[in-house]
């Protein structure tokens, strides 16, 4: 019962460099999405997802990138990494029904940019 | 997007019920109103959701305002396992764009 996976946990990057923050879903959801947690804040929506083949921005999205080639993965790729993107990642997925639509989380990556 | 508001903090004793509240002024008249929790160092997680009735679950009870313009999550008796952040937040509208406010931190005193 694997639900959402984030890998990896833990990172450190340097300036400039960069990476893709892998997330997998096994439950079938249409709908993904990566949220940022700066230490003692609430989640900021990065991008989502609707479906395979659609991304759309969130409340922050610079300096990010996404794809969605398939209903499981969803990566968040961060091109030239910068201090202010030192942050824990979520990844979420959630699949509508009738009674509503519960959003399941990934276990969170923390990255450092040193 | 809807917004929702939530006070930054609150306070309970262990056995003691809790009321959290959530103001969700703009809410559309088909998104749910769901609550989700998160444990230091954790991912968020389902608490409860609902839509016009309240709501009861294992976890916690789910009180609608009859405009929806308002919820209020109540723990019946807190315990320290239940000191975390709580959020409220509605479905994301038409789009699905789902985003959280700040949320309220409870602490929980023995």
């Amino acid at each position: 019962n694997a639900g959402v996976t984030q890998t990896p946990k833990f990172r450190i990057l340097k300036i400039g460099q960069s990476m893709t923050l892998q997330c997998t879903q096994d439950m079938n959801h249409n709908y993904m999405y990566w949220y940022r947690q700066d230490p003692g804040m609430g989640l900021k929506l990065i991008y989502y997802s609707v479906g395979a083949g659609i991304t759309d921005k969130g409340e922050v999205p610079n300096g990010y990138n996404v794809s969605r080639s398939t209903t499981e993965d969803f990566p968040l790729r961060l091109e030239l990494a910068a201090p202010s993107q030192t942050s824990v990642y979520f990844c979420a997925s959630r699949q509508l029904t009738g009674s509503g639509n519960t959003i399941y989380f990934g276990e969170g990556s923390w990255l450092t940019v040193v | 997007d809807a917004k929702t508001t939530q006070p930054n903090s609150m306070e309970s004793n262990e056995e003691e019920p809790v009321h959290l509240p959530c103001n969700h002024s703009t809410i559309s008249g088909t998104d749910y109103i769901h609550w989700y929790r998160q444990l230091p160092s954790q991912g968020p997680e389902y608490v409860i959701h609902g839509l016009t009735s309240n709501v009861n679950n294992r976890m916690a009870s789910l009180a609608i305002a009859e405009d929806r313009k308002s919820s209020t999550l109540i723990l019946h008796r807190a315990t320290l396992r239940d000191a975390a952040v709580y959020y409220c937040s509605d479905s994301g509208g038409s789009n699905y764009k789902l985003t959280f406010g700040k949320g309220t931190l409870l602490t929980v005193n023995p």
